[in-house]
């Protein structure tokens, strides 16, 4: 069974950092693209990252380009998102997401989330 | 602003069908797969529809998608229930180099 867990989410002033993780396990990791996709309170999805099943190629949505870094560790099953110059925009769960194989093959499962709230 | 265009709600009595549409450009859904996903109120999204018209396992065959140039629709038949909640498309865009999604379709069962 696919398991995505994801942690580090809380809450953080602006400006501040905060690394989130997914761990995950159930399937073979290092074969799958992952990304981060979050949706803000009330709001729908929108995509934030995503990295290829090797590591070697990240892709960016331009509203967290230059302030987001996603990362995995293949040895450790695990992806990563290292969020930095955190704005009131940003609050919002951020989902952890498996794709099928790679980048455009779509994601095909979700984790259950983990909030991020951005506030003074 | 959500990249692709769906309707924000839709709605029909148990046992008609719905078709939810889902609109887009040359970008992405005119060249790559339409995915979509259903959503229930405090959980995560779950994939009910992959590569245009492809079920996972597990997703009735009252699920059934379709794309044409740069739309694509959704078609829910003998509605349950169980259908209730936000609907999204998705698909890869060349243009951004990640997946776009639409804002969402609420779907309520009358």
């Amino acid at each position: 069974e696919v398991q995505l867990l994801e942690s580090g989410g809380g809450l953080v002033r602006p400006g501040g950092s905060l690394r989130l993780s997914c761990a995950t396990s159930g399937f073979t990791f290092g074969s799958h693209a992952m990304s981060w996709v979050r949706q803000a309170p009330g709001k729908g999805l929108e995509w934030v990252s995503d990295i290829s099943d090797s590591g070697a190629v990240s892709n960016y949505a331009d509203s967290v380009k230059g302030r987001f870094t996603i990362s995995r560790d293949n040895s450790k099953n695990t992806v990563y998102l290292q969020m930095t110059g955190l704005r009131a925009e940003d609050t919002a769960l951020y989902y952890c997401a498996k794709h099928m194989v790679d980048f455009w093959s779509g994601i095909e499962y979700w984790g259950q989330g983990t909030p991020v709230t951005v506030s003074s | 602003q959500s990249v692709l265009t769906q309707p924000p709600s839709a709605s029909g009595t148990p046992g008609q069908r719905v078709i939810i549409s889902c609109s887009g450009s040359s970008s992405n859904v005119g060249i790559n797969f339409l995915y979509w996903y259903h959503q229930l109120p405090g959980t995560a999204p779950k994939l009910v529809i992959y590569r245009d018209n492809e079920r996972p396992s597990g997703v009735p065959d009252r699920f059934s998608g379709s794309r044409s140039g740069t739309s694509g629709s959704l078609a829910i038949s003998g509605l349950l229930s169980e259908d209730e909640g936000d609907y999204y498309c998705a698909a890869w865009d060349d243009s951004l180099g990640g997946p776009v999604f639409g804002g969402g379709t609420k779907v309520t069962v009358l």
